[in-house]
């Protein structure tokens, strides 16, 4: 079984803060994903990374794979109260794909 | 274009009752995911469907919970009896189908609001 760990679990911060969510695990992914999740509707797709190392930047937010594929970490440079939601990482593996554990994110205004 | 449609969004059941949970993929999607979901945390893959086959079901409690996809498009998936702690809320997804580069395999998976379910 793949397990993801996400942290921290919950995060409060003031508005134009930053801040960095981590994703790992002890298995090796072929591609790593990351969703964004508000109260009363499904996860939506942010980002796909698929090469270690890769980064991807999303205006405010910068996503990175890790070199052995097993981790990644997502980073949001000056947090708006618009980014208040829960982030979640999905990994891809053996034709499997794993959600992670959550992070609840609020921003304060 | 439409998004994926679940219905009921939501039910309230009293225990031992039977359920059933209603999907319809974005059209033309292959792939067709049921996830179950408790508040605050990840989803966690029930069954997966490519086309009308069953290629992950080995996270679904086969004792209790079933699921089709008569004709590769729409989806049910049923709990007969309803237990207390299947209370939560139940995520149908869909995608284009599995894509395979020569070390990636990856969907962008298009998630519907889900049922929330709750168990009395």
């Amino acid at each position: 079984t793949q397990l993801l760990e996400q942290s921290p679990q919950f995060l409060s911060i003031q508005e134009g803060e930053n801040l960095t969510v981590y994703c790992n695990s002890s298995s090796v992914f072929s591609s790593l994903q990351w969703y964004r999740q508000e109260p009363g509707e499904g996860p939506v797709l942010l980002v796909t990374v698929v090469t270690g190392g890769e980064v991807k930047k999303l205006k405010r937010l910068t996503f990175q794979f890790g070199d052995a594929r097993k981790d990644s970490s997502l980073h949001i440079t000056a947090a708006q109260p618009g980014d208040t939601g829960l982030y979640l990482c999905a990994g891809w593996g053996y034709q499997k794909v794993t959600f992670g554990t959550g992070t609840k994110l609020q921003v304060i205004p | 274009e439409a998004g994926v449609v679940q219905s009921p969004r939501y039910k309230i059941i009293e225990k031992k009752q039977p359920v059933a949970f209603w999907c319809n993929p974005i059209s033309g999607h292959n792939t067709l995911y049921w996830y179950l979901q408790n508040l605050g945390q990840g989803p966690e893959l029930l069954i997966r469907y490519e086309n009308e086959e069953a290629v992950d079901d080995s996270q679904l409690p086969k004792d209790r919970f079933s699921a089709e996809r008569l004709k590769g498009v729409d989806s049910t998936l049923k709990i007969q009896p309803a237990e207390l702690g299947d209370s939560a809320v139940y995520l149908c997804a869909s995608s284009l189908g599995t894509l395979q580069g020569r070390r990636a395999s990856y969907n962008e998976q298009f998630f519907g609001p889900g049922t929330r379910l709750t168990v009395l």
